[in-house]
């Protein structure tokens, strides 16, 4: 059945540094991306998503990648901060089931200070 | 903002309890989610919604029934809980028209004695 691999599942950073979360889908027809973020105690939240027609989108310190060919996304965080600490997940969108979300492992992100 | 709340934080339950989780959204979507998360898996769907009265299956409906009589209300219904039943449930909505956006609920983790 249709997938999404996330890696790594946990991650570790220096404050500053930059971090990048890798994503792989198995279905063809998807054609929407977007990332979440979980606060410990929180509900995920939307941070940023692309579509199939963009090869990247960016958002201050926060940028998304897509290489359609390869089925590959990716997550990367620029100038690390301790707030970004969170599990990260990412997901993509079955057109042909509805509208259906099928989401990676999550990535557990540690911002050390 | 959109609010999606989840009636309880936290349960706890005895195996072979029926045990009922509300999620309450106030922003007139159409679409509506029960997920479990669980550490390495991800977010996995159990059921969800297109409208009032309407359900379908997800990808781990088994030990699960859901009810949706009115708009803002989904239900997730544990006919007789179980151990491996023991998870974070997360709640979710989504406009049906025009919407991709996920909007979460904070929670409720649920462990089954």
């Amino acid at each position: 059945g249709e997938n999404v691999e996330q890696h790594p599942s946990t991650l570790s950073v220096q404050e500053g540094d930059s971090a990048v979360i890798k994503c792989t889908y198995s279905d063809s027809a998807s054609n929407y991306f977007p990332w979440y973020k979980q606060e410990l105690g929180k509900g995920p939240q939307l941070i940023i998503d692309i579509r199939s027609n963009v090869g990247e989108k960016k958002d201050q310190r926060i940028a998304v990648t897509l290489n359609k060919t390869a089925k590959h996304f990716s997550l990367h965080i620029t100038e690390t901060q301790p707030e970004d600490s969170a599990v990260y997940f990412c997901a993509a969108v079955l057109r042909n089931q509805g509208g259906k979300l099928i989401f990676g492992q999550g990535t557990e992100l540690s911002v050390k200070p | 903002d959109v609010k999606v709340t989840q009636s309880s934080r936290y349960l706890v339950k005895r195996t072979g309890e029926k045990v009922f989780l509300e999620c309450v959204q106030d922003m007139d979507h159409e679409n509506m989610f029960w997920y479990r998360q669980d550490p390495g898996l991800g977010l996995r769907l159990i059921y969800f919604s297109y409208d009032v009265k309407m359900k379908e299956k997800g990808d781990i409906p088994e030990g699960y029934s859901v009810s949706r009589e009115k708009k803002e209300r989904f239900s997730l219904i544990l006919e007789s809980a179980s151990t491996n039943q023991t998870s974070m449930y997360l709640c979710a909505s989504r406009s049906g028209t025009d919407g991709e956006k996920l909007f979460f609920g904070s929670g409720t983790q649920l462990s089954v004695l």
